[in-house]
């Protein structure tokens, strides 16, 4: 079956400083490439999202890379800040079926 | 507006018992999930119905049966609840299910005693 990847699975990063988070996925059928952000106690969110046609997208301090090629995908924050914290998902899809990662849990420090 | 609406929040009941869980959305999309999230947060898809047709089962077990009267309702009931049934029960919906966003409801966290 298809298999995703996160990692690492746990990040602290200094208040300012720039977060990584790797997705690696299986299915070469996948063409879609979403982040989502989940607060604590509230519901999964899209942050940012990419396409199969495109390499790379930026959205103020956050970015999504891609590498089809290699199965992976990547989601950048820089400067990060403290409401930053939260668990990213990354979900890659093709048709009706969204298979998410397993989770990173990013904490800012102050 | 809520979009995706779930409910009840929370559920608490016990083992053997029969509950359901009621999902609606007013976005207009013609696709609908249901995810599980359990205590690590893994968040694991369920199924998936595009214009109240079934799409995707996950070997999820038939004491889950998903049900889908409209394109905007999704409902899930659960017979003969366990204990590891108990997780966080998100529903969402897409516009088309084919590499679009995705819209979770609130959840709805069931507790099984």
């Amino acid at each position: 079956g298809e298999n995703v990847e996160q990692h690492p699975s746990t990040l602290s990063v200094q208040e300012g400083d720039s977060a990584v988070i790797k997705c690696t996925y299986s299915d070469s059928a996948s063409n879609y490439f979403p982040w989502y952000k989940q607060e604590l106690g509230k519901r999964p969110q899209l942050i940012i999202d990419i396409r199969s046609n495109v390499g790379e997208k930026k959205d103020q301090r956050i970015a999504v890379t891609l590498n089809k090629t290699a199965k992976h995908f990547s989601l950048h924050i820089t400067e990060t800040q403290p409401e930053d914290s939260a668990v990213y998902f990354c979900g890659p899809s093709g048709t009706y079926k969204y298979i998410f990662g397993t989770g990173t849990r990013l904490k800012v420090l102050a | 507006d809520t979009a995706v609406s779930q409910t009840p929040k929370y559920l608490v009941t016990q083992m053997g018992n029969d509950k359901s869980i009621k999902c609606e959305q007013n976005l207009g999309h013609d696709t609908m999930y249901w995810y599980k999230q359990d205590s690590k947060k893994f968040l694991k898809i369920m199924f998936s119905y595009n214009n109240k047709e079934l799409i995707i089962n996950e070997t999820v077990p038939n004491r889950f049966s998903p049900k889908s009267p409209d394109k905007a309702h999704l409902n899930l009931h659960i017979n003969s609840l366990e204990l590891g049934d108990s997780a966080v029960y998100f529903c969402a919906s897409s516009r088309t299910g084919t590499g679009d966003e995705q819209y979770f409801g609130p959840g709805t966290r069931l507790t099984v005693t």
